[in-house]
């Protein structure tokens, strides 16, 4: 199981881009990076996954380096509506296990 | 996109009642379906694993005789909360992962419901 380390809390302005850290030191070589966003008393939101270097879709972009120790969630230009707590899960598809994830607050 | 449907989205019972949360993959089927449990301002929490046709797998420190969990179909897997008390409120969730090939070309391999706030008095 891949323990995960992320920021508790960030804070941004709109239409800045906001980076998210996550520590993975132990991912193995099967595991599999995934952020997902949750608004209160809502069920998580897939948002973005990768297994080495960039991905970018139509919301994120997800930065992985070449030995897979961390992966940086990056949200162009937010808005106050991506104010939102933001999971990195690191696994295989069995392990769905939550860290305590980055409470993302946009101010205007 | 795939639809995890959760019912019901809130309830408010009495101690001692118990509880039934439903989880339901519309569009896709599900061998596998994940439960948790979140207390404000906090992370979820795995509770279980659930198996199509077999006993769920229960994390450590959460009792299966107090959630028991079924799983009887492809697209429907329960949670019933038994004899409730205050301290079983909570925010739960279930997730669902598509049997191999329902969702094609897609990275997105859970889906959340939109969660049951179980408020027990």
């Amino acid at each position: 199981l891949a323990k995960t380390t992320q920021p508790i809390s960030m804070d941004s302005y709109e239409g800045q881009e906001v980076n998210i850290t996550c520590s993975h030191n132990n991912i193995a070589t099967n595991d599999y990076i995934t952020w997902y966003q949750q608004f209160p008393s809502q069920g998580p939101r897939f948002i973005i996954q990768g297994y080495k270097t960039k991905v970018t879709n139509e919301v994120a972009s997800l930065f992985i380096p070449a030995d897979r120790k961390s992966s940086t969630l990056s949200l162009p230009r937010v808005s106050l509506s991506d104010t939102a707590v933001y999971y990195c899960l690191v696994g295989e598809d069995n392990d769905m296990r939550f860290g305590a994830g980055t409470r993302l607050t946009v101010k205007p | 996109g795939a639809v995890v449907s959760q019912h019901p989205s809130r309830v408010i019972c009495k101690s001692g009642t118990s509880v039934k949360i439903e989880c339901r993959s519309l569009d896709f089927q599900a061998t596998t379906m994940f439960w948790y449990r979140q207390f404000p301002k906090q992370s979820l929490m795995l509770m279980a694993t659930s198996n199509e046709g077999s006993k769920a797998t229960y994390e450590q420190g959460v009792e299966k005789d107090k959630f028991l969990i079924n799983h009887a179909s492809l697209t429907l897997s329960t949670l019933t909360v038994t004899s409730a008390h205050p301290e079983d409120s909570s925010f739960y969730i279930c997730s669902a992962r598509p049997t191999g090939g329902d969702i094609p070309a897609t990275n997105e391999k859970l889906f959340f419901g939109s969660g049951t706030q179980l408020s027990v008095l």
